[in-house]
């Protein structure tokens, strides 16, 4: 069965930690894996990533994809208030999106 | 975890016609559900929300009479795409929320992919 499970579903953390998202998937025809952030109703796109062992970078948010292992992290470094929010994983297959349930990310001042 | 199925998975259709996609909780109940239109480098954008027995709440720019949506039951919403055109085409994608109180409670269906001749 196809599936992607996002760990750990909640997270506390203070201003200036840097934490790390995962995102393994089990999804057959994979095409690629794609990073959101949910903070209301629609998640803003962060990454898209389809090849193995290529860092993606937009400020402090980065992540990268292992298709050998079937998984991806999103990485934040030096975290802040304003990086609370959801993250969720989504692979799209074959003509189908998987999402996971999300990370839960609560970052404390 | 809870499942959403989207109906039909991928769809094509000639310009002019309607077409209807099903949005389905399958192991709970959702009051409240919403659908996005995913563009052009993967962005999602939020539609409307659907809540179950009153109307839908649309987003600034979405037209109603063309993107009819239906919550008839605490499991099912549908979207009409009504006298569909060419610049239709997208990905359609529905969740479901479970609990009003976290987003982490929402859970995304598979996408529809519309494609309009």
């Amino acid at each position: 069965e196809d599936k992607v499970v996002q760990s750990p579903l909640s997270l506390v953390v203070h201003e200036g930690d840097t934490v790390t998202l995962n995102c393994s998937y089990e999804v057959t025809n994979f095409r690629s894996l794609l990073w959101y952030k949910q903070e209301k109703k629609a998640p803003t796109f962060l990454f898209m990533l389809t090849s193995s062992g290529i860092e993606k970078k937009s400020g402090r948010l980065s992540s990268i994809l292992d298709k050998k292992e079937l998984f991806s992290i999103l990485n934040i470094t030096a975290t802040q208030t304003g990086d609370s929010a959801v993250y969720l994983c989504a692979v799209f297959g074959f003509n189908k999106f998987y999402f996971g349930s999300g990370t839960k990310l609560n970052v404390k001042p | 975890g809870a499942v959403v199925s989207q109906h039909p998975s991928w769809v094509i259709c000639k310009s002019g016609t309607s077409v209807k996609i099903e949005c389905r909780s399958l192991d709970f109940q959702a009051t409240t559900m919403f659908w996005y239109r995913q563009f052009p480098k993967q962005s999602l954008m939020l539609m409307a929300t659907s809540n179950e027995g009153s109307k839908a709440t649309y987003e600034q720019g979405v037209e109603k009479d063309k993107f009819l949506i239906n919550h008839a039951s605490l499991t099912l919403s549908t979207l009409t795409v009504t006298s569909a055109h060419p610049e239709d085409s997208s990905f359609y994608i529905c969740s479901a929320l479970a609990d009003r109180e976290s987003y982490n409670e929402q859970f995304f269906g598979p996408g529809t992919r519309l494609t309009v001749l």
